[in-house]
This record gives structure tokens, sequence and C-alpha cells, in this order.
């Protein structure tokens, strides 16, 4: 069974202050995905990283994927209200039964205060 | 593009009743689609994987029998709580994924807006 252990779960920080998401896993995922989600609301995908090293940035937000394709991290600089949210990493992989089946990190609770 | 919607959006019912939730993919097309299970301030739990055509996948500790999914069509995936009891109440939310579309990656989901579960 692959786990993704994110971190930290609760995150409360002002308004322009930069955080650091982390997902860890044992296992290599063929891909990991990035999401945000609103209370009472489906998540929304922010990206998708595939490459080993890759870093992908999306306005404030930069991801990144390990080179061994077991870690990945999200960056949000100057965080805004607006940015908050619960924030989750899921990893899949190709191939076999679990084709298409995503692994969810537990998820971060990110509160930013004005 | 790549739109999925649920129905309904929230539901309230007595305990011991049924409730079904359905699960569109409205522009395109998904052969699977996955239904997943979440409790407030928590992760997403894989219920089960719903194949067009052919029976549901459940992960490890999931009732089938309580848990009944169909999936008819290739824009369409129901979701029955038989017997719905207080414990069943959550937020219950599918994805589905796109075939013969591109998209970014091959692996890609899109998720519903969820469906609030309350039984009394």
């Amino acid at each position: 069974t692959q786990l993704l252990e994110q971190s930290p779960q609760f995150l409360s920080i002002q308004e322009g202050e930069n955080l650091t998401v982390y997902c860890n896993s044992s296992s290599v995922f063929s891909s990991l995905q990035w999401y945000r989600q609103e209370p009472g609301e489906g998540p929304v995908l922010l990206v998708t990283v595939v490459t080993g090293g890759e870093v992908k940035k999306l306005k404030r937000l930069t991801f990144q994927f390990g080179d061994a394709r077991k870690d990945s991290s999200l960056h949000i600089t100057a965080a805004q209200p607006g940015d908050t949210g619960l924030y989750l990493c899921a990893g899949s992989n190709a191939g076999g039964t679990s084709y298409g089946k995503l692994t969810f990190g537990q998820g971060t609770i990110l509160t930013v205060h004005p | 593009g790549a739109v999925v919607s649920q129905h309904p959006s929230r539901v309230i019912c007595k305990s011991g009743t049924s409730v079904k939730i359905e699960c569109r993919s409205l522009d395109f097309q998904a052969t699977t689609m996955f239904w997943y299970r979440q409790f407030p301030k928590q992760s997403l739990m894989l219920m089960a994987t719903s194949n067009e055509g052919s029976k549901a996948t459940y992960e490890q500790g999931v009732e089938k029998d309580k848990f009944l999914i169909n999936h008819a069509s290739l824009t369409l995936s129901t979701l029955t709580v038989t017997s719905a009891h207080p414990e069943d109440s959550s937020f219950y939310i599918c994805s589905a994924q796109p075939q013969g579309i591109e998209t970014a990656g091959w692996d890609e989901q899109f998720f519903g807006p969820g469906t609030r579960l309350t039984v009394l």
C-alpha cells in the first residue's frame, strides 16, 4: 500500500508570510498532483508534476517534484487570505490494478489571517 | 471544459432509507469514475472505482452491499447508500477520468463539487 505523508496538518499564518507544505513517501509515483479545496466544494487541481526534479510555478505558488519522484513540496510566497483552504497532494501510478487511482495525503489546512 | 457535476448537492434523510447520488461528466466521456468519502477537516478516502459496463472495485473495508455503484454510461455513475445510518453522514465526492480527449496528464481526474449527506 502506498502512503503519502503530508505536513504540516495545520498552518496558521499572517498575510504576507511564506510557507511550504511537504508530501513524502517511501514509494515512487508516476505523477503527483496538488489540489486546493474550499469547505463544501470538491478539490480543484492546481498542478500535476510528472518528471523527477520538475519545478512548476503558478503565480505565487511553486511546486517541486523530488528527483526520485517520492516527494513533493508546495511553496507559497506572500500568502494572502484568499489562499486559505485545504491543500491536498495526491500521487498516482501507471499500470496494473492501480491505474488511475490516487493516493491522497492527509491534507494541510491553511489559514491566512489579514 | 472537463466539468463534473453531482446531484444532489445536499441531502437529509431518515435512518433506514436509501439515498442515490449522481455523478455526471458534462463535457467529456469517462470510462472510469471514482467515489470518495471525506470527513470534516480530513483528506479524501477512496471508496471504490467505477468502470463503465462492469462491476465496481471496492476498497478494503467498504461494504459493497451498502454502497451500491452503477456506471451505466460513459457520462454517469451513481452511488446508492442503502439503509443509511447516522454514521454514513459524510461528504461524498466523485471524480471522473477523461477518455479520448487531450489532457495535461494521462491520469488526470476531475472532481465533482461533492454531496453532503446527513442521516438523522
